[in-house]
């Protein structure tokens, strides 16, 4: 079946340590998303790619980066992670177009110790 | 952004009809009704979506009234699986902004 996958489920980091997370894709979608979602909140969109077209939110800090080396991965780094960034992280695909559907992988817990 | 209103939690016995409400009175004419739920510790599944008509799918039906300003998810059948966050989004361009959402508690 195709779909997103994200690896690990659960990734523990040390306060300050870098930390990868990485999502892949079989539904060859050009558009890939990373959000954010803290406890009891919603799902906040930290950036998303367009091909290679990277595309950043307004307020998506500093230290968190994105990379896609080709259409089906996508990886996020977070360079100093802090004790706030401890976060559900999901990643999402689509096709191009408002009517397009966006499909999401099953997150990523993140720890910061 | 076009911004949505919904009710914060509410209940449905198993096996009823669940109707979930949305309030969109700023909704422009482009713009989509995206449904999404979160079962939890999930990543958000896509449920239905809509411009002016109403849709059906295997899950969900959409009713859009017809002035657009709000419309109503509704899950025929509900079942004590489809206890979830639900969210329901206007959707502009590749973005979804995702508000609170309601919990939808179904029970036995």
């Amino acid at each position: 079946d195709a779909m997103v996958i994200q690896n690990p489920r659960y990734q523990v980091t040390q306060f300050g340590k870098p930390v990868t997370l990485s999502c892949s894709q079989t539904l060859n979608h050009n558009v890939m998303y990373w959000y954010q979602q803290k406890s009891s909140q919603a799902p906040k969109l930290l950036f998303h790619y367009y091909d290679k077209d990277f595309n950043n939110e307004a307020d998506t800090p500093d230290n968190f980066q994105s990379r896609r080396p080709n259409t089906s991965f996508c990886f996020l780094d977070i360079r100093s992670p802090g004790l706030g960034d401890a976060a559900m992280y999901l990643c999402a695909t689509s096709s191009p177009g408002v009517q397009e559907t966006q499909y999401f992988g099953p997150g990523t817990r993140l720890l910061v110790l | 952004d076009a911004k949505t209103t919904q009710p914060t939690s509410m209940d449905c016995a198993e096996g009823r009809a669940a109707n979930l409400p949305c309030n969109h009175s700023t909704i422009s004419g482009n713009e989509y009704v995206y449904w999404y739920r979160q079962i939890h510790s999930q990543g958000p599944q896509y449920i239905i979506h809509g411009l002016k008509n109403n849709e059906t799918n295997e899950m969900a039906s959409l009713i859009i009234t017809e002035d657009r300003k709000s419309s109503t998810l509704i899950l025929p059948h509900a079942t004590l699986r489809d206890t979830a966050v639900y969210y329901c989004i206007v959707k502009y361009s590749n973005k979804l902004v995702f508000g609170a959402g309601t919990i939808l508690r179904v029970k036995s």
